[in-house]
């Protein structure tokens, strides 16, 4: 059964102080690995998508990496408007559909 | 562009009751997936329907179901309500069956 673990469950980062988020998964032929930024009470916001191990992505403060077995969010410098929750979901290389299959999140705390 | 949009945004039920949700897709976008998120929790995939058929059904009772029109539009139908039905149901849109998922706001669900 494919599986998503995220960690730590919760982080608390000085501003300026800069940090990575784990997401490790296992899932039997991966299409792709998404990395997604929910606010309290909002939907998930997309960030990124990873294809293949060795990938980066880069956006503002934040930078993405994959192997073949997990994914790492870099956050770089944070700002108090960083703090939110982040989701890692993998999708199946199958044609049946494009189910997401996501982690608990990490939920980002960023103090001025 | 508009983004994913759902109605209503929050909504009170009691038990024993039926609640329809409904969801409109990003313009040109012609799938759309149902994704439950309980508090604490990743969201967890209920359909997906693509060019108006189902495509997949998460591992959630006969009492969920969903339905997709011809303007891409969707409705999540959950029957005989329980208390564990209350989460944040989300629905987000793609163009195709394997791209990107866009997620909305949600609508927050409350069993009583």
């Amino acid at each position: 059964e494919d599986q998503v673990t995220q960690s730590p469950e919760a982080l608390r980062l000085q501003e300026g102080e800069s940090s990575s988020l784990n997401c490790s998964y296992t899932v039997s032929g991966l299409r792709g690995l998404f990395w997604y930024r929910q606010d309290p009470g909002k939907g998930p916001e997309f960030l990124f998508t990873l294809y293949s191990a060795g990938e980066e992505k880069e956006k503002e403060r934040l930078k993405a990496t994959l192997t073949k077995k997990e994914s790492f969010l870099h956050i770089t410098a944070p700002k108090p408007e960083d703090s939110a929750t982040y989701l890692c979901a993998v999708q199946k290389n199958t044609g049946a559909n494009s189910k997401l299959t996501f982690g608990k999140g990490i939920t980002l705390s960023v103090r001025p | 562009d508009a983004g994913v949009t759902q109605s209503p945004t929050h909504l009170i039920k009691t038990r024993g009751q039926q609640v329809t949700l409904r969801c409109s897709p990003i313009s040109g976008h012609k799938s759309v997936s149902w994704y439950q998120q309980v508090l604490g929790q990743g969201p967890q995939f209920i359909f997906q329907y693509y060019e108006k058929e189902e495509r997949g059904r998460g591992n959630f009772p006969d009492r969920f179901s969903a339905r997709q029109f011809p303007n891409y539009s969707s409705e999540l139908n959950v029957n005989a309500l329980l208390l564990g039905d209350s989460a944040l149901y989300l629905c987000a849109s793609s163009s195709g069956l394997q791209e990107t998922q866009y997620f909305g706001p949600g609508t927050r669900l409350l069993v009583l």
